[in-house]
């Protein structure tokens, strides 16, 4: 496994302003992916990011309103633009080595928008 | 479309009892995983088993897989108030490249 960390741990937002949550691997990974968990539900992802070139979004989420990098093999950072109190949501990021092999998960970033 | 579904959606036990969560999928998978969510933190991973093999073990952990029925099973033996937790099944479908589809989870309470 790896040790994966995620800044801010948690934060509070104004609706309408725009947060963005790091990813940080301690080791080159081939794959990270965002996913997002509503109160009480399970994950959902958002996006697979791309290493060098733009993420693929899930059906339901847009490049505009989830804008996210990944300059490196150890890092990608996920920003939750033009907030609303929908968007209150804890965001996780994981990783993988390869295909077919475990994904392990970032302790998530708990957003809350007032 | 939700892929895995999981039942039950809680369970509560006693301290030294089993527990056992269900989760069924639709598609063909490489591989299920099982995690584990104490509040609302992180997710931890439990074990991963792919869509060639039937059982795994690991500690007090048991999966299963039944490609045929799409389900898979996760016991946890001689249970303990620590095992408190959400536990989620994600699957790695064979088209989706790793991209993985959660369940609704199992809330588990151990009592002690």
């Amino acid at each position: 496994s790896a040790v994966i960390s995620q800044k801010p741990s948690r934060d509070i937002c104004q609706r309408g302003t725009s947060l963005t949550i790091q990813c940080q691997v301690d080791s080159q990974v081939t794959m990270m992916f965002w996913y997002r968990q509503q109160p009480g539900q399970s994950l959902t992802l958002i996006a697979t990011a791309n290493q060098g070139s733009e993420a693929t979004y899930e059906s339901g989420f847009v490049i505009d309103k989830f804008p996210i990098s990944r300059p490196n093999l150890t890092f990608s950072t996920l920003t939750v633009s033009n907030m609303s109190p929908e968007d209150s949501s804890i965001y996780l990021c994981s990783v993988a080595w390869t295909a077919n092999y475990e994904q392990y998960f970032g302790p998530g970033t708990r957003l809350t928008v007032t | 479309s939700q892929q895995g579904e999981e039942d039950p959606q809680a369970l509560s036990i006693q301290e030294g009892e089993n527990a056992t969560m269900n989760c069924s999928y639709k598609t063909s998978i490489n591989n299920l995983q099982w995690y584990r969510q104490n509040s609302g933190r992180g997710l931890v991973h439990l074990i991963l088993i792919r869509s060639n093999e039937r059982e795994k073990h690991s500690g007090r952990l048991r999966v299963t897989l039944d490609t045929s029925k799409k389900s898979s099973s996760l016991l946890i033996t001689a249970s303990r108030a620590a095992d408190t937790a959400s536990y989620f099944c994600a699957t790695d479908a064979e088209t989706s490249g790793s991209r993985l589809t959660f369940g609704e989870g199992t809330q588990l309470t151990v009592n002690p």
